[in-house]
């Protein structure tokens, strides 16, 4: 079993939708969660770090199930913008963060 | 600010050739990382270094040298370059051990 597991996708949502990702980890000891947008051909960016009691910032929402060791993303209204690749990032409470393959996101008009 | 950079940002290699993927962040960031990105794979660790003139291995050392003698730059060195290691190669720092990372702009890297 892999340390991080996402679906790779691709999720084809239309504009406007409300599109769900969930990403697994296998280590319960991690105490770092976040989420990255990798766009095509380009560096992955913080979109936004994962906290216990859930947040949101926007359009976005993330949150976390310790219990089940899942962290998911919910994207609202989703924009042609939105349109790319997300990425779960744990942290076991070292230097060393786990990324998972990514799941890929397609906003159609 | 400039955050982190990356040079170059592409470079043909033939195999047995060595070279230096430059990193450098100007975030006064205690960690910094090299990772590679391969299609399917997500980014793999290759070596990281919590501070100037501390080093360590990743997931993927093999083939590759760091050195970090200063806290800004941390160079990545291919020694006798292989086709195995055509990939994207991104340098990342962070301010300590719980926090985001701050990636560059990446290195396309081919080797023939």
């Amino acid at each position: 079993r892999k340390e991080v597991e996402q679906d790779p996708g691709p999720f084809n949502v239309p504009e406007g939708a409300t599109v769900a990702f969930n990403c697994t980890y296998s280590n319960s000891a991690s105490q770092s969660f976040f989420w990255y947008r990798q766009d095509c051909r380009k560096e992955p960016k913080l979109l936004m770090s994962v906290y216990s009691s859930g947040n949101e910032d926007g359009r976005f929402t993330a949150q976390l199930n310790r219990a089940s060791q899942y962290i998911s993303l919910l994207i609202r209204d989703s924009k042609l913008s939105d349109s790319a690749t997300y990425l779960c990032v744990v942290g076991s409470g070292t230097y060393k963060y786990i990324f998972g393959t990514g799941t890929r996101l397609k906003v159609l008009a | 600010n400039a955050g982190v950079t990356q040079t170059p940002k592409f470079q043909v290699l033939k195999t047995g050739q060595s070279m230096t993927l430059q990193c450098a962040q100007d975030m006064n960031h205690e960690y910094m990382s090299w990772y590679r990105q391969d299609p399917g794979m997500g980014l793999r660790l290759i070596h990281y270094s919590v501070g100037a003139g501390i080093t360590d291995q990743g997931e993927v050392p093999n083939g590759y040298n760091v050195s970090r003698s200063t806290t800004e730059d941390f160079p990545l060195r291919l020694l006798s370059a292989a086709p195995s290691q055509t990939s994207v190669y991104f340098c990342a720092s962070k301010q300590n051990q719980g926090s985001e990372q701050y990636f560059g702009p990446g290195t396309r890297l081919t080797v023939t």
